[in-house]
Parts: C-alpha cells; sequence; structure tokens
C-alpha cells in the first residue's frame, strides 16, 4: 500500500487553464505539506495543514488554493496557470507538526505548462 | 533567515570509494537536520535525521551524518560507494523555533557512481 499517493503523476497542460493535483496518505498523519521543485530540483513549502487547518502559507500567489477535506487528504488547486508553474509538485506528510518530525513524500506530480 | 548550503552540485565518486556530501546550515540555534534522498523520477526518502543525542547518527543503506556543532555542519559519508547510491541527495533543516514544522532544503548534491 502507498503511504503517500498523488494523482495525477504527470499534468500537461496549457497556459490560463485550471488544474488540481490531489493528495492523499494513510499514514494516519495529522500534518500535510506541498512542495514545489523547480527545474534545478530545489525544493521549498508552500503550504501546511494540522488537522485540515493551514498552518504554512509561505507567500505563495493567489492563485494557488490548498483545500483539506479531511486529514487524509490535501488538494492543491491551480488558477490560471502561467509557465512558471512547471515544476515537480511533492505532497508529504508528518504525524504531528513538531520540531524533527519525519516527513513522507509522495512521488510527485510533474507539471507541464505550455 | 535560515539557510542550508550544500557544497558541490555534482560529486562523482567511482565504486567502493568513500562518499562525502556536504552540508552547512546557518542558525545561532541548532535546528534539526536531515538527509534525504531523491532517485530518478521518484520522491524523497529520508536517510537519516539528527534530532538530539548522539551527534554521529546512522541512517538507511550505510549512509551515516555526523552533527558538529562547532562547525555548523552536518555531512553525509557512506564508506564504499555502491552504483545504487546514485541519486540526489537532500540536506534540510527544520528550524526550531520555526511553527509548522517546514523543512528547509539546500539546493541538492547529485552523486554519479562509477563502475
Amino acid at each position: 500500500d502507498t503511504a503517500v499517493s498523488q494523482t495525477p503523476k504527470y499534468l500537461v497542460t496549457q497556459m490560463g487553464n485550471d488544474k488540481s493535483i490531489k493528495c492523499e496518505q494513510n499514514l494516519g498523519h495529522d500534518t500535510m505539506y506541498w512542495y514545489k521543485q523547480d527545474s534545478k530540483k530545489f525544493l521549498k513549502i508552500m503550504f501546511s495543514y494540522n488537522n485540515k487547518e493551514l498552518i504554512i502559507n509561505e507567500t505563495v500567489p493567489n492563485r494557488f488554493s490548498p483545500k483539506s477535506p479531511d486529514k487524509a487528504h490535501l488538494n492543491l488547486h491551480i488558477n490560471s496557470l502561467e509557465l512558471g508553474d512547471s515544476a515537480v509538485y511533492f505532497c508529504a506528510s508528518s504525524q504531528q507538526t513538531g520540531y524533527g518530525e519525519t516527513q513522507y513524500f509522495g512521488p510527485g506530480t510533474r507539471l507541464l505548462v505550455l | 533567515a535560515q539557510s542550508v548550503t550544500q557544497l558541490g552540485s555534482h560529486v562523482s565518486v567511482s565504486e567502493g570509494a568513500l562518499v562525502l556530501l556536504r552540508c552547512n546550515y546557518s542558525s545561532s540555534v541548532p535546528p534539526y537536520l536531515f538527509w534525504y534522498v531523491q532517485y530518478p523520477n521518484q520522491g524523497l526518502q529520508l536517510l537519516l535525521k539528527y534530532t538530539t543525542g548522539a551527534t554521529l547518527v546512522k541512517g538507511i543503506n550505510g549512509f551515516e551524518a555526523e552533527f558538529k556543532k562547532s562547525e555548523t555542519s552536518f555531512h553525509l559519508t557512506k564508506p564504499s560507494a555502491h552504483m545504487s547510491d546514485a541519486a540526489e541527495y537532500f540536506c534540510a533543516v527544520t528550524p526550531i523555533y520555526n511553527q509548522g514544522g517546514k523543512l528547509i532544503f539546500g539546493q541538492g548534491t547529485e552523486l554519479s557512481v562509477k563502475p
């Protein structure tokens, strides 16, 4: 059983479109995250949620809107996609929002905006 | 602001040779430290982490890292490289006073292993 899963794995779309990425974890964790990995492989936090409550919003454009329907799911919706949104998006989860907690990562969603 | 620096974006070693990947952090208060590995087209997997206690930390796949507060370093080593170790390695920190538990990553080091 996959611990942290993401769908879709690949996403190719046109500028201006709206798209969503879904994430689910079956680890029973309370905290979930979205990270963005750019073309130079640099990873940066976007959002984190603890038990469906937004904890971190790391100055991400308003076009990005996370939604957590329950603590096992954290989806990412992106409006009006831009070329610069092309990246790999990773979902992760941890037991709690504590210091030193191990984060478990999903396989990533590779987004290409044309 | 907290930052992590990995010296060398690309390291190449021969199979059987020592692997040394360098990581330094900037903080007046030592953070919690992690090493993650990313194999091609996959997610990140935790190799090891340091929170408290013994400064030499052993991880999976024969890797270990030593926290040196005086040098603000957390270098990753493995005595003998295998071909299967070829991957991207990321050092990361969680600042102790940070809310939300976010990981701050270094820029990554790509490890190549030559036969």
